[in-house]
């Protein structure tokens, strides 16, 4: 049974830091992993999408990367700022093929 | 383009009520998804539908929720009756194609509150 983890669970940093975030799943069968954002109260918004085959992913100060054979992924964001403010999650597609497994997520908070 | 919306955006109820939840997809989309998060939960899968068809409903926790998507556009689900741990965020998504290659588009969710 696929299990998705993410460390830390929160993390508040001043702005202008570059930080990492963690995602590991347990099995490494997966077609694609995503990385998603939450502001409160609102939906999820789709930030990367990597496939099975690739290695990494970026997006302006976002870059996604993954390791597959070892069940890791991590996201960097370059240059923190307070917008960026959110949740993220982690979500790997396995097993049947049309339902995502998430994360709990890493709220984030970055400070002026 | 519009994206994903669901009404209501809250809803609070009794024990043993009825309550509805609409999706309308983003047009075009023919892949729909529900997931939902109870309180201090990861987010999980409910159920999928490609078109007006119901792909995998294998998240459906049990027969008291029913979705249906007729002429496969909008989508409702419905809790009758509903019951305190039904309590949580429901989430509708859509994409053009399936999850191997499409990102999802997740609507603003509907909080279901159970009294």
């Amino acid at each position: 049974k696929q299990e998705v983890t993410q460390i830390p669970a929160a993390l508040s940093v001043p702005e202008g830091e570059n930080l990492v975030l963690n995602c590991s799943f347990t099995d490494s069968a997966i077609y694609n992993l995503q990385w998603f954002r939450q502001d409160p109260g609102k939906g999820l918004t789709s930030l990367l999408l990597i496939q099975s085959s690739q290695r990494e992913q970026t997006s302006g100060r976002l870059n996604a990367s993954l390791d597959k054979s070892s069940g890791r992924s991590t996201l960097y964001i370059a240059a923190s700022q307070p917008g960026d403010s959110a949740t993220y999650l982690c979500a790997v597609v396995s097993g049947g093929y049309n339902k995502l497994i998430f994360g709990a997520g890493t709220r984030l908070a970055v400070h002026p | 383009e519009a994206g994903v919306t669901q009404f209501p955006s809250h809803s609070v109820i009794e024990k043993g009520q009825t309550v509805t939840l609409r999706c309308d997809p983003i047009s075009g989309h023919d892949n729909l998804y529900w997931y939902r998060r109870v309180m201090g939960k990861e987010i999980k899968f409910l159920l999928h539908f490609v078109k007006e068809s119901k792909q995998d409903e294998s998240g459906m926790p049990n027969n008291r929720f029913l979705a249906e998507r007729t002429g496969g556009t909008y989508s409702t689900l419905k809790v009758q009756p509903a019951e305190l741990e039904d309590s949580g965020v429901y989430f509708c998504a859509s994409s053009r194609g399936g999850h191997q290659s499409s990102p999802l588009h997740f609507g603003n969710g509907t909080r279901l509150t159970v009294t």
